[in-house]
């Protein structure tokens, strides 16, 4: 079945560093979807990937799509406290599926 | 604003104990789903539902059974607790279709002793 592959499994930063984590999937998506979870709350929707090669971005976010719809990251510039959480995507092939997620601390 | 809730914050069982789980949403959505959450093993699919009475099996159903009878309501259940399913549950309900986004409950941290 589908499979979703996330990486790093974890990342810690210093504070106003940047962050990458990388989605790949086994097979060819329809749309990726980004997801936030705080400590201690539940993930919550950030963004939606529809088109091969998009890029959107919100403040210090960057999102991408790849051109073969096959993998997508999301990168953080000059990351803050208010960064910390868990990063998921989801892929979508008639149906979802989650990756493991990237676990971002930061260092003030 | 979409409301997604769950029936308990925490919960604790003994193991064989039959556990019901329940997530009620308030947006009218046709999709429903129910997710274990693990550390390093991100959100597996346990089961799904697409409308009243629908289900789809996940990626780990086994040693679990759902229950949809309202469009509202969808009741996960471990029909004998084990110690393996001690987990964090996530249920989630969206629009019908690939483009729309979940919506997730707070979660429930159950621990099968």
């Amino acid at each position: 079945g589908q499979q979703v592959m996330q990486i790093p499994q974890y990342q810690h930063v210093q504070e106003g560093e940047d962050f990458t984590t990388y989605c790949n999937s086994s097979t060819t998506l329809s749309n990726i979807q980004w997801y936030k979870q705080r400590p201690g709350g539940h993930p919550v929707f950030l963004i939606q990937l529809v088109k091969s090669g998009e890029v959107k971005k919100q403040k210090r976010l960057t999102f991408q799509f790849g051109e073969a719809k096959k993998n997508s990251s999301l990168h953080i510039t000059a990351t803050q406290t208010t960064d910390v959480g868990t990063y998921f995507c989801a892929g979508n092939n008639n149906d979802m599926r989650f990756g493991a997620g990237t676990r971002l601390t930061v260092k003030p | 604003d979409v409301k997604v809730t769950q029936s308990s914050r925490y919960l604790v069982k003994r193991t064989g104990e039959k556990v019901f789980l329940e997530c009620v949403q308030d947006m009218d959505h046709e999709n429903m789903f129910w997710y274990r959450q693990d550390p390093g093993l991100g959100l597996r699919l346990i089961y799904f539902s697409y409308d009243v009475k629908m289900k789809e099996k996940g990626d780990i159903p086994e040693g679990y059974s759902v229950s949809r009878e309202k469009k509202e309501r969808f009741s996960l259940i471990l029909e004998s607790a084990s110690t393996n399913q001690t987990s964090m549950y996530l249920c989630a309900s969206g629009r019908r279709g690939l483009l729309y986004e979940q919506y997730f409950g707070p979660g429930t941290r159950l621990t099968v002793t």
